[in-house]
């Protein structure tokens, strides 16, 4: 089983819907992040926690939200997708050790289509 | 705010060695992480940089110059599965901040 595991992996939505997407992670992590990326922008930060009581919002949230369930689930809604948020969103998680490096374990993305 | 720049596109032949540039602009530096993916799949983390020098994992080594705001990745003996788009990514304080990438072609 994936360490770090996104439901669903493709998703297609009308403008105007509600939708969500969830994480589940089974490293143990309390760090966990939505990052989306588009073609040529690289990743960017929509939002993160830190811990089950700690949200905060990254460079793009606007048009998100989250929901830190348990330490080991994160899930990111979009209230009323629109076109411009077709992309592929990733999730990630983090022990924030140093002797790690601080490196992020991604899961497999979820492509997210809104027509 | 950041703001990361790296080459949009490296070609290399198999076997040779490449490199692969990354200057950074950033308000609090941490640290330089490198990140692979392959097309369609999830970044893999590769390296992390928080002092200056060179950090050497087998065929991969990554170099950070603080003082330049640069770092580069280093690929020897390059092979065909290491065809994939490189990121790199500072360290700011708590979270990371990715770089466009650099997508690497490595031909036979």
């Amino acid at each position: 089983d994936a360490d770090v595991t996104q439901t669903p992996r493709n998703r297609i939505t009308k403008t105007g819907k509600r939708i969500m997407l969830e994480c589940s992670q089974t490293k143990g992590h309390d760090r966990m992040y939505w990052y989306r990326q588009d073609p040529g922008l690289g990743l960017r930060l929509i939002y993160y926690s830190f811990d089950v009581k700690d949200i905060n919002k990254g460079e793009i949230s606007d048009g998100y939200s989250v929901s830190r369930q348990a330490q080991a689930k994160f899930s990111l809604s979009l209230e009323s997708a629109i076109p411009n948020q077709t992309a592929l969103y990733f999730c990630a998680t983090s022990d924030g050790d140093i002797l790690n490096g601080y490196g992020y374990t991604f899961g497999s993305g979820t492509r997210l289509t809104v027509v | 705010g950041q703001s990361l720049e790296q080459p949009s596109e490296v070609t290399a032949v198999e076997g040779a060695i490449v490199q692969i540039n990354c200057t950074y602009q950033t308000s609090g530096f941490y640290g330089l992480s490198w990140y692979q993916q392959h097309d369609g799949g999830a970044p893999t983390f590769l390296s992390y940089n928080a002092l200056d020098g060179l950090e050497e994992t087998g065929r991969f080594s990554s170099f950070l110059s603080r003082s330049d705001s640069y770092g580069y990745l280093l690929l020897q003996e390059l092979q065909m599965k290491d065809s994939a788009s490189y990121f790199c990514a500072v360290k700011n304080f708590n979270k990371f901040y990715f770089g466009s990438g650099t997508k690497l072609n490595v031909k036979p």
